[in-house]
C-alpha cells in the first residue's frame, strides 16, 4: 500500500519568511511524529499526534513551530519567521499506534533550506 | 537527558563479509530497540525491531539485544555493496510528555568494498 508521503520534497526560502509542510501517513496510522536532521546531527523528536491531539509540544524548538492534525489523517508543521538554523530535512513517521510495539515508518522528507 | 550512542565509522567490510554494528543506551527502562537503514539524500528505512533479550533474525540480518548491558547490536551475514549506508539505532521513550517517540544515535557509517 502507499507509504507516508510528504510535501514539499525541496522549499528553499528567504529568512524570515513563513513555510508549511505537509505529512500525510499511511491510512490508518493513529499515530504521528515529526522529527527533524540537520547536517551533522542526529535524529530530533519535533512533535507527535495521537488522533488530532498532541499532548506534549516540548520538543519543538521555539514559539516559532507549531502543527497541526486535522482528521485523523494530513499534519502540517508551520515555521513562522525562518531562520537559517532551521535549514534542515524534516520527515514526518506514522504508526499504528503509540505503543511499544508499534513501528514508525518514515516519509521521504522536506528539505528545508532557507537563505 | 536520553542517551543513545554509536560509533560513526566509517566501517569498512570487505563484500561477503559479516557487518557488525553497535549501539548503547543510556535509559535501563527502554524496552524496544530499532535499526533504520538511510542511504545518502534517502529517509530512514525500517530493518529490524526487537523487544527481547537474545537474537532476532530476519534474512541476513540479525539484531541482539543486551538489556542488562544496555546494548543492542545489528549484524549483517554476507554484506553486499548495496548494504553501504548509515545505520541508525533509535529507543522508544516514555520520559515526561513524550510518548513513544524514537531517540535515535546519530548513526555508522557502513561501507562494503566489492
Amino acid at each position: 500500500g502507499a507509504g507516508v508521503s510528504q510535501s514539499p520534497s525541496n522549499k528553499v526560502t528567504e529568512k524570515g519568511k513563513d513555510v508549511e509542510l505537509r505529512c500525510d501517513p499511511i491510512s490508518g496510522h493513529t499515530a504521528l511524529y515529526w522529527y527533524r536532521q540537520s547536517l551533522g546531527q542526529g535524529l530530533e523528536f519535533l512533535i507527535y499526534f495521537q488522533g488530532n491531539s498532541a499532548p506534549d509540544k516540548s520538543g519543538l524548538p521555539s514559539d516559532r513551530f507549531s502543527a497541526e492534525r486535522t482528521g485523523g489523517s494530513v499534519s502540517t508543521l508551520t515555521i513562522q519567521r525562518t531562520q537559517q538554523e532551521d535549514s534542515a530535512v524534516y520527515l514526518c513517521a506514522s504508526s499504528l499506534g503509540t505503543g511499544e510495539l508499534y513501528e514508525q515508518y518514515f516519509g521521504p522528507g522536506t528539505r528545508l533550506t532557507v537563505t | 537527558q536520553k542517551e543513545v550512542e554509536q560509533n560513526s565509522g566509517p566501517l569498512s567490510v570487505p563484500e561477503g563479509a559479516i557487518a557488525s554494528l553497535n549501539c548503547t543506551y543510556s535509559d535501563r527502562g527502554s524496552q524496544s530497540f530499532f535499526w533504520y537503514r538511510q542511504y545518502s539524500g534517502k529517509s530512514p528505512e525500517l530493518i529490524m525491531f526487537i523487544y527481547s533479550n537474545g537474537d532476532k533474525e530476519d534474512g541476513r540480518f540479525t539484531a541482539q539485544l543486551n538489556k542488562a548491558s544496555q546494548y543492542v547490536s545489528l549484524l549483517i551475514r554476507d554484506s553486499q555493496p548495496s548494504d553501504s549506508a548509515t545505520y541508525l539505532c533509535a529507543v522508544k521513550s516514555w520520559h515526561g510528555g513524550s510518548q513513544g517517540n524514537l531517540i535515535f544515535g546519530k548513526g555508522t557509517k557502513l561501507s562494503v568494498k566489492p
